[in-house]
């Protein structure tokens, strides 16, 4: 059982190229979120799903796409990458709440430097 | 928008004394979460408190919650040396409990 895997650990990019990051977990989970955590500050959520085809905006959703074909797979995409997405960014999932939230499973975050 | 607001920032105490953190939020809230993080690796859960409960223990963590000023904090008893990391509180919105909103943190030091 691995819990919650991200691919790739870090990557360097130049200002315009594009690059997807993923996000797998194996606990049947029914929520996925993406986050995005910058120094001194906590994380700031980027898109979430409820579930397998559905997607939804967070908080900071600009320069984002996102794609959740598969249940257990959940894709950030960013189409033409900033100076400003140099951030280190964490995909977490929870359990279908039965009253209330219920705790996120995070995963080793993925460092992306932007150029 | 930052929902919780951690205070200290930062916190340096010996191994074997209690540490409390202590989180201010904004909204009501359906529960309010404590989250661990090692350096350079993911959060980690701790406890979840609903916005019914007001004091709740795990193994040495103690956290309570004060809807009425809302604030909650975390005590972390006897410390030790592994628990050096950054602490978050994070709140599920009465509004919107699929989400929550993290704090900025708070940084613990436990020295030997």
């Amino acid at each position: 059982n691995a819990g919650v895997t991200q691919t790739p650990k870090f990557r360097v990019l130049k200002t315009g190229q594009s690059m997807t990051l993923l996000c797998a977990q194996d606990m049947n989970h029914e929520y996925m979120y993406w986050y995005r955590q910058d120094p001194g500050m906590g994380l700031r959520l980027i898109h979430y799903s409820v579930g397998e085809g559905t997607t939804a905006k967070g908080e900071v959703p600009d320069g984002y796409n996102v794609s959740r074909l598969k249940k257990q797979n959940f894709l950030l995409g960013l189409e033409s990458a900033a100076p400003s997405q140099t951030s280190v960014y964490f995909c977490a999932s929870s359990p279908f709440p039965p009253a209330g939230q219920m705790a996120q499973y995070f995963g080793p975050g993925t460092r992306l430097t932007v150029l | 928008s930052q929902q919780g607001e951690e205070d200290p920032q930062a916190l340096s105490i010996q191994e074997g004394e209690n540490a409390t953190m202590n989180c201010s939020y904004k909204t009501s809230i359906n529960n309010l979460q404590w989250y661990r993080q090692n350096s350079g690796r993911g959060l980690v859960h701790l406890i979840l408190i609903r916005s019914n409960e007001r004091e709740k223990h795990s193994g040495r963590l103690r956290v309570t919650l004060d809807t009425s000023k809302k604030s909650s904090s975390l005590l972390i008893t006897a410390s030790r040396a592994a628990d050096t990391a950054s602490y978050f509180c994070a709140t599920a919105d009465s509004g919107s409990a699929r989400q929550l909103t993290f704090g900025s943190g708070t940084q613990l030091t436990v020295l030997p």
